[in-house]
């Protein structure tokens, strides 16, 4: 079965600094897929980035980004120029590459961004 | 309207009490779940129906009962809860193309059960 370990339950930022969120995961599959989804307060849950397990580059999407470290099983979101939008529940996913699309999610970290 | 809509927002019930919960989504998508998210818990996934067919029930109590009539629309039936089974429940739906996943959920806003 896979885990997915988010260590930070909360973190505060200034707007406009950058801000890295951690994830780690246990697997023993070889191809997966890893996301990061946002929960801003009272709306939909939303994707915001997704990585595939056998591309070396990171993703980045606008000011999100990853590092995602395939033997350490890490996998950070970095968020650039953080604006107040940003402010909600941070999701990390892992998901099987035949895994029909059932997640496994992290505890989430909400983050604050502080005017 | 768009995306994937639930209601209620907020239901408030007793432990002896029947309700459902109803989630729609408009957006063409051939699966739909049910997740509960708890304080401090990784999103649990309840149920998974592809193609209106349940494919996916994760050891969930009886007292909590799906139903799929067609590819629009999920239901998720309450009986005899108890309090620790207040959650927000979270529908989402996706369009699966067999062995090319996205991972991509389309998530409704939730609906917050309370059981008294």
């Amino acid at each position: 079965a896979q885990t997915v370990t988010q260590s930070q339950p909360e973190m505060s930022v200034q707007e406009a600094e950058t801000v890295t969120l951690s994830c780690t995961y246990d697997t023993s599959e070889n191809n997966y897929y890893l996301f990061w989804y946002k929960q801003p307060p009272s709306r939909q849950m939303i994707l915001v980035i997704r990585q595939e397990a056998y591309k070396q580059q990171n993703a980045t999407e606008n000011r999100f980004s990853v590092n995602f470290q395939k033997a350490a099983k890490s996998f950070s979101l970095k968020i650039s120029d953080s604006q107040l939008g940003d402010t909600a529940m941070y999701f990390c996913a892992f998901m099987k590459h035949a895994g029909n699309e059932k997640l496994t999610f992290g505890t989430g970290t909400r983050l604050t961004i502080i005017p | 309207e768009t995306g994937v809509t639930q209601t209620p927002r907020h239901l408030v019930m007793g432990m002896t009490n029947k309700k459902s919960l109803k989630c729609e989504q408009h957006l063409g998508h051939n699966a739909m779940y049910w997740y509960k998210q708890s304080a401090k818990k990784p999103l649990e996934l309840m149920f998974v129906y592809s193609l209106e067919e349940r494919v996916e029930n994760n050891s969930v109590p009886s007292r909590f009962s799906p139903e799929c009539p067609n590819s629009s629309h999920l239901f998720l039936h309450l009986h005899t809860l108890q309090p620790e089974d207040s959650a927000l429940y979270l529908c989402a739906s996706s369009q699966v193309f067999g062995a090319a996943p996205t991972g991509e959920l389309f998530f409704g806003e939730g609906s917050r059960l309370t059981v008294l």
